[in-house]
């Protein structure tokens, strides 16, 4: 069973503050990596992608990866009220995707 | 890029009624397409991958009898649900994965809210 794991939450910080997100997963062969917002009621959304070790930073998104330990991040800096909403981390493997359950993020003002 | 589009967005029937939702690609050629289902305050959980022109692969426990998919070109895939009851109120959400390289994400649709009455 390939898994995605992700510590469900709730994480809250301060506006302002850099939100950290993380996420592990089994299959040492995944290839690419996701993450998807996702707003109470909405669809998720496609907001970062990294598919190779280190850091990929767009705006005040950071995504981070290291396969060696099998993990990957998302770093919110500058955290707003706006950025609250539920973190879904999505691993790719040839075809098949695997997501996480997700980590529910409150920033308060 | 990489618009999917979902509908209709909200649907109320009554109990016995089948419904149809349609997702389609509006911007690129989808070879895979994934319908999930979301009750409030839970994870999404996927029901089904259909790939073009095949016979989608369902998920355990989910009746395929039930949630009859259809994926008959690049751009398009429909969900049916037939004889919806009560119980299968929920959030419907499709995506769709892009023709080329392995890296290629999910997009999501806006979702589908099925009451049935």
């Amino acid at each position: 069973q390939k898994e995605v794991e992700q510590n469900s939450g709730p994480l809250s910080v301060p506006e302002g503050a850099i939100a950290s997100l993380n996420c592990t997963y089994s299959d040492r062969g995944s290839q690419s990596f996701f993450w998807y917002r996702q707003y109470s009621g909405k669809s998720p959304e496609l907001i970062m992608f990294i598919y190779s070790n280190g850091d990929k930073e767009d705006g005040r998104f950071t995504a981070q990866l290291n396969k060696a330990s099998q993990y990957v991040s998302l770093l919110i800096r500058d955290s707003q009220p706006s950025d609250s909403a539920t973190y879904l981390c999505a691993v790719k493997g040839g075809n098949q995707f695997y997501f996480g359950t997700g980590t529910s993020l409150t920033v308060i003002p | 890029g990489a618009v999917v589009s979902q509908h209709p967005s909200w649907v109320i029937c009554k109990s016995g009624t089948s419904v149809k939702i349609e997702c389609r690609s509006l911007d690129f050629q989808a070879t895979t397409m994934f319908w999930y289902r979301q009750f409030p305050k839970q994870s999404l959980m996927l029901m089904a991958t259909s790939n073009e022109g095949s016979k989608a692969t369902y998920e355990q426990g989910v009746e395929k009898d039930k949630f009859l998919i259809n994926h008959a070109s690049l751009t398009l895939s429909t969900l049916t649900v037939t004889s919806a009851h009560p119980e299968d109120s929920s959030f419907y959400i499709c995506s769709a994965s892009g023709l080329f390289g392995t890296n290629q994400p999910q997009h999501f649709g806006d979702g589908t809210r099925l009451s049935i009455l």
